[in-house]
């Protein structure tokens, strides 16, 4: 597509209810990211994949969050048990990484426009 | 841990003057990144800054990079009314790309 695409726009649930967020990278971008924003604050970073591989999880914050990607492409954000102060934007975004001479190169970083979650 | 600091927080500033925007970071960084967001939409990536001593421009905006001082700083030159929005800077940590972002600068240009 042409950038990245997330699904739903705006979800509302009732606390206790699972939810699943999915995104649509940029085709044939390998690095796919989860970040969460509050209202006036930064992103957060939750995880990061490399095709299919979950490199880096260390943000998300308890074990009722998890994610996958499992063909490489498309990512699911999965909330279980949702309570109210999972309440937030939750934004995906993916980079065409490469690797060129033993370093990391330059790359920009795609942002999605993102999925309101709310929880009531 | 890395730690990402912006100043100002919020900025008024009258169209047509100068100024910047100040992004400080706490640890060894592979890149800096700074974005652009407008209210409710995403963010729109404005510059990656790889090296010590980078300089990027695009039109009215500037940003530059000091990895000595773990500094990097966004120049605004003549403001017009549409450079309105909240810019973040953004370092990464070793070579999975996770960035940690500031809290944003609001930037308001008055007419």
């Amino acid at each position: 597509g042409a950038g990245v695409s997330q699904s739903p726009r705006y979800k509302v649930t009732k606390r206790g209810q699972d939810v699943a967020l999915r995104c649509d990278p940029i085709s044939g971008h390998v690095s796919l990211y989860w970040y969460r924003q509050a209202l006036g604050q930064g992103p957060e970073f939750l995880t990061y994949f490399n095709y299919e591989a979950q490199q880096d999880k260390s943000g998300l914050p308890n074990d009722r969050f998890s994610a996958e990607r499992p063909e490489g492409s498309i990512s699911t954000l999965t909330i279980q048990r949702t309570e109210q102060r999972d309440s937030a934007m939750y934004r995906c975004a993916s980079s065409p990484t490469w690797f060129i001479f033993g370093t990391w190169a330059g790359n920009t970083i795609y942002f999605g426009e993102g999925s309101w979650l709310t929880v009531v | 841990e890395l730690k990402v600091e912006q100043n100002p927080l919020f900025l008024s500033m009258q169209e047509g003057k100068n100024y910047t925007i100040y992004c400080n970071y706490s640890t060894t960084s592979d890149r800096l990144y700074w974005y652009r967001q407008d209210p409710g939409k995403s963010l729109e990536s404005l510059f990656v800054l790889l090296s010590n001593g980078a300089v990027k421009q695009e039109g009215r905006l500037m940003a530059s990079l000091d990895t000595k001082a773990r500094l990097s700083t966004l120049h605004i030159t003549a403001a017009v009314h549409d450079l309105s929005a909240t810019y973040f800077c953004a370092a990464n940590t070793g070579t999975a790309s996770k960035l940690t972002f500031g809290t944003g600068t609001r930037l308001q240009v008055t007419l």
